[in-house]
């Protein structure tokens, strides 16, 4: 079973600082997504990495896939309150169609 | 934006009651998908779905479960006897394609399952 590891679990920082995020697996995965999942909501994609050491921005986001593809980091530039939320990553389980292996999730929530 | 719609939005059930959870995936898609959620756990994939038949199951799928697409729209789940363990919630997912890589599933809402 390929598990994924998020850490921290939980985080709660003030507007305006920085952190990082990171999702951690000793298992080889074919690409992985970052999901942000608002509570009663499905989880919503904002970035696929695909290739080993790849980064990816997403205005003040950025996203990072490990060389070995088996672990991932997201990175938050002068974080706002509206990114609060339940961050989660998910990989591909390379052999598959698309059977997602989801993170334990990190609850981040940024105060003014 | 297209979307995946899901219904209903929550159901109560009793144990031992069958119940089949809707969705609606996006017009275009060909692959879909459920995964469920259990309050406080992680998303865990349940089925996937491609031209009629399933392309994979977990091992939470067992025989109390089953997918169908009965129309051209529509792709139901099915648990035949629910079972107290059986409360989360359900996701439904679909996606253009299949293909490991950068494959993109857009997420439905969810169905929150009940059982008492």
């Amino acid at each position: 079973t390929q598990l994924l590891e998020q850490s921290p679990q939980f985080l709660s920082i003030q507007e305006g600082e920085n952190l990082t995020v990171y999702c951690n697996s000793s298992s080889v995965f074919s690409s992985l997504q970052w999901y942000r999942q608002e509570p009663g909501e499905g989880p919503v994609l904002l970035v696929t990495v695909v290739t080993g050491g790849e980064v990816k921005k997403l205005k003040r986001l950025t996203f990072q896939f490990g060389d070995a593809r088996k672990d991932s980091s997201l990175h938050i530039t002068a974080a706002q309150p509206g990114d609060t939320g339940l961050y989660l990553c998910a990989g591909v389980i390379p052999g598959t169609a698309s059977k997602l292996t989801f993170g334990t999730g990190t609850r981040l929530q940024v105060t003014l | 934006e297209p979307e995946v719609t899901q219904t209903p939005s929550h159901q109560v059930t009793q144990m031992g009651q069958e119940v089949i959870l809707r969705c609606v995936p996006i017009s275009n898609h060909l692959y879909f998908y459920w995964y469920r959620q259990i309050l406080g756990q992680k998303v865990e994939f349940l089925v996937s779905f491609y031209n009629n038949e399933i392309s994979e199951k977990s091992e939470i799928f067992d025989d109390q479960f089953s997918v169908e697409r009965p129309d051209g729209s529509n792709f139901t789940l099915k648990i035949r006897s629910t079972k107290l363990e059986d409360s989360a919630m359900y996701f439904c997912a679909s996606s253009e394609t299949g293909f490991s890589g950068a494959n993109v599933l857009t997420f439905g809402a969810g169905s929150r399952l009940t059982v008492l």
